[in-house]
C-alpha cells in the first residue's frame, strides 16, 4: 500500500463549488503539505503542518483552506472554486529530524482537478 | 529573489547516451538540495539529497553532485525506463524560522530505443 495516498485522483467541478482533496499517510510523519503544480512552473507551496495545532500560509494560499485532522489526515478545500485554480495537487510528508534539522519530502500521487 | 533554474528544458537521448542535467540556483542559505523523478500523472519520487558542496550520491544509472551554484545529475548509459521529468528543489529558510522548497520547472527526459 503507498504510504501517503490522496482522494479523489481525478475531479470536475463547476466554478463556485466548494471541494475538499483529502490526503492520508502511514509514515508516521508529523508534518505535511499541500503543493501545486501548473504546467510550466514549479510546485508551489499552498499549506502547511507541522503538527495538529500547527497550521501556516505558502506562498499561494489565498482560496484555500486546510484542516489538519490528526497526524495522519490533511485535507485541502476550495471554498469556491475557480477556473485558474485547475492543476494538479500533491500532498507530502516529511521525515523531519530535529537533531539534524535535515528532511526529505515524500509526496502523493497526486490530484487533478478541472474547474469548468 | 530565491530561485532555481534547471537545464535544458527537455532532453532526447539514444539508449546508452550518457549526459547531464543541470539544475543552478540563486538563494541565501542553501539548506539542502533535492532531485525528485515524476512520471506522468504521477507524484514527484525522491532521489537524492544534497547538502554540501563537493558531495555526491549515486543511485543505478544516476549520479549526483553539488557545487556552490549549482548541481548536476548526471545519467549514464539511459535506459528508455529512465525516461521521465527530473525536478530540483532547493530548502531555504523562511517566513517564522520556517523553511521551504523551492522547485526548478524541471527537464523532461526522453530517452528512445
Amino acid at each position: 500500500d503507498a504510504d501517503v495516498t490522496q482522494t479523489p485522483r481525478n475531479r470536475i467541478t463547476k466554478t463556485g463549488k466548494r471541494i475538499m482533496l483529502e490526503c492520508s499517510q502511514t509514515k508516521g510523519h508529523d508534518r505535511m503539505y499541500w503543493y501545486r503544480q501548473d504546467p510550466g512552473l514549479g510546485l508551489r507551496l499552498i499549506y502547511y503542518s507541522f503538527d495538529v495545532k500547527d497550521i501556516n500560509k505558502g506562498e499561494i494560499s489565498d482560496g484555500y483552506s486546510v484542516s489538519r485532522q490528526a497526524q495522519a489526515k490533511f485535507s485541502l478545500s476550495l471554498e469556491s472554486a475557480i477556473p485558474n485554480q485547475t492543476a494538479l495537487y500533491f500532498c507530502a510528508t516529511s521525515d523531519f529530524r530535529y537533531t539534524s534539522g535535515q528532511e526529505t519530502q515524500y509526496f502523493g500521487p497526486g490530484t487533478r482537478l478541472l474547474v469548468l | 529573489e530565491d530561485q532555481v533554474t534547471q537545464s535544458p528544458e527537455a532532453l532526447r537521448l539514444q539508449e546508452g547516451e550518457s549526459s547531464s542535467l543541470n539544475c543552478s540556483y540563486t538563494v541565501s542559505g542553501l539548506r539542502g538540495l533535492f532531485w525528485y523523478r515524476q512520471d506522468p500523472g504521477k507524484g514527484p519520487e525522491f532521489l537524492f539529497t544534497l547538502y554540501s558542496a563537493g558531495e555526491e550520491k549515486e543511485k543505478e544509472r544516476l549520479k549526483a553532485t553539488l557545487t556552490k551554484k549549482e548541481s548536476f545529475l548526471h545519467i549514464t548509459a539511459p535506459k528508455p525506463e529512465d525516461s521521465a521529468t527530473y525536478l530540483c528543489a532547493v530548502r531555504i529558510y523562511w517566513q517564522g524560522g520556517s523553511e521551504k522548497l523551492v522547485f526548478g520547472k524541471g527537464t523532461k527526459l526522453t530517452v528512445n530505443p
